[in-house]
């Protein structure tokens, strides 16, 4: 069964460096999703990503995160300098289309912890 | 803008006993809804979704939920539940597609319920 991969699992970075957590959706997908889960806190939307473009985004998705998909089967997010706050666990999504028989398949998750 | 409250954040129960996990949202326009699961150490799964038609929905594992639109709810029942049940429940709303406006498939999700089956 195809699913959504995400690398690395666990990602322990220093306060103020750069990271770049990956992703490879399903690939006859066209929409890409970045959410991100705070220890105990709700799931919450990043940003999605359509037509190599970004189609929505939250207002958590400030200037210092970015997506790309740079080769047609990674997408990434990028977080140009990291914060405490920034700590939480980030899941990546894909989905065929947006209409009614179409659903958002998730990784496993990234978590992301900044010291 | 659409919001979802999950009202358990833990919900223990035994083996083989029905469980209810409850789930209220609020939307300005209309909504498709969604119970995912997470089982530990691995990401989120659909169970069911509601988009339209029958308000009653089955999904994978013998979950069910009902949509009541009066009362903007979305609750999954099992009526036995196994030990292989224990994991996060996350009920979430996206925007439909005969809502107007600009949808991307964006998921608002509740704070989920921690599902724990004892022996």
């Amino acid at each position: 069964e195809p699913e959504v991969t995400q690398t690395p699992s666990h990602q322990v970075t220093q306060m103020g460096q750069e990271v770049i957590l990956r992703c490879v959706p399903i690939s006859n997908h066209l929409y890409f999703y970045w959410y991100r889960q705070i220890l105990g806190q709700k799931v919450e939307f990043l940003v999605s990503f359509y037509n190599n473009e970004i189609s929505e985004k939250s207002e958590i998705f400030d200037d210092q995160f970015s997506v790309e998909r740079p080769d047609g089967s990674n997408f990434t997010l990028k977080i140009r300098s990291t914060k405490l706050e920034d700590s939480a666990m980030y899941f990546c999504a894909s989905s065929e289309g947006l209409g009614t028989n179409t659903e958002a398949f998730f990784g496993q998750g990234t978590r992301l912890t900044v010291v | 803008a659409q919001s979802v409250t999950q009202l358990d954040s833990q919900v223990p129960v035994f083996e083989e006993a029905p469980v209810e996990l409850r789930c209220n949202y609020s939307s300005s326009v209309s909504v498709y809804l969604f119970w995912y699961v997470q089982y530990p150490n691995q990401g989120l799964q659909l169970l069911l979704k509601y988009l339209s038609g029958s308000t009653l929905v089955k999904g994978i594992n013998g979950f069910e939920a009902e949509f009541n639109k009066s009362q903007t709810s979305f609750h999954l029942r099992k009526p036995s539940v196994h030990i292989s049940d224990t994991a996060e429940y996350f009920c979430a709303v996206r925007r439909s597609s005969n809502a107007g406006g600009t949808s991307y498939g964006k998921l608002t999700f509740g704070q989920g319920t921690i599902l724990t089956v004892h022996p």
